[in-house]
């Protein structure tokens, strides 16, 4: 079974505090993503990366930066917390799309409900 | 704008009986369809997915069916269970695209 592993469940931070959200996946997936989901507005992509080092911007980049120096690992950053980044933090992985062959569904982590205070 | 859309909001369900979510998409180039069950605190669960080289796909108590010509899929399932009780997201990929294309979603109830 694919496990994805977000290192907190709840984390609370204060306004213009440096925030790391880490995520790791083990089974070796090329595609990592980071959404948040928001009531009512579902879920919606901030950044995803394809390969170590490579990363592109989802919908809502803004105030959020992402590192990938290893396949498994996935950071999301928020350069300078500020309330309205109060949301639960859902952390995917997929496999790369082989023509032919059966699609890869994205798996999820259990998610970080992040408080900015 | 949003390109995949599940207009009911909420659904209740007694137990023992069919639940039928619905998703409507606008994209024609949308060849590949998922839909993930979210419990509260959870993240989202893979549940059923459906190439558009297919109507429909079965697996277990959960089948999916593709109108590509109405660009609109259901969820059913059969029979409901009071644990099948959650959010039900349906999602939409066009091509080699990795983005999840997202509706936002449909909670279900099933009453006991």
């Amino acid at each position: 079974d694919v496990k994805v592993t977000q290192s907190s469940r709840y984390l609370v931070k204060r306004t213009g505090e440096k925030v790391f959200l880490e995520c790791v996946q083990d089974m070796d997936h090329e595609n990592m993503f980071w959404y948040r989901q928001d009531p009512g507005l579902g879920l919606r992509l901030i950044y995803f990366s394809y390969d170590v080092k490579m990363k592109e911007k989802g919908d809502i980049p803004e105030g959020y930066s992402v590192s990938r120096e290893k396949k498994e690992r996935f950071s999301l950053i928020l350069e300078s917390a500020s309330t309205n980044q109060t949301s639960m933090y859902l952390c995917a992985s997929s496999s790369t799309l082989i023509r032919g062959v059966e699609d890869q569904p994205q798996h999820f982590g259990d998610g970080t409900r992040l408080s900015i205070l | 704008d949003q390109q995949v859309k599940q207009n009911s909001p909420s659904l209740s369900v007694q137990e023992g009986r069919i639940s039928i979510l619905n998703c409507d998409y606008t994209n024609s180039m949308f060849d590949y369809f998922l839909w993930y069950k979210k419990y509260p605190a959870e993240g989202p669960t893979f549940l059923i997915s459906i190439s558009s080289i297919k109507d429909k796909n079965e697996d277990g108590r959960f089948t999916v069916f593709l109108n590509k010509s109405a660009k609109h899929l259901s969820l059913h399932i059969v029979p409901s269970q009071p644990g099948d009780s959650a959010v039900y997201f349906c999602a939409a990929r066009a091509g080699n695209n990795r983005k999840l294309i997202w509706g936002l979603g449909t909670s279900l109830a099933v009453n006991p």
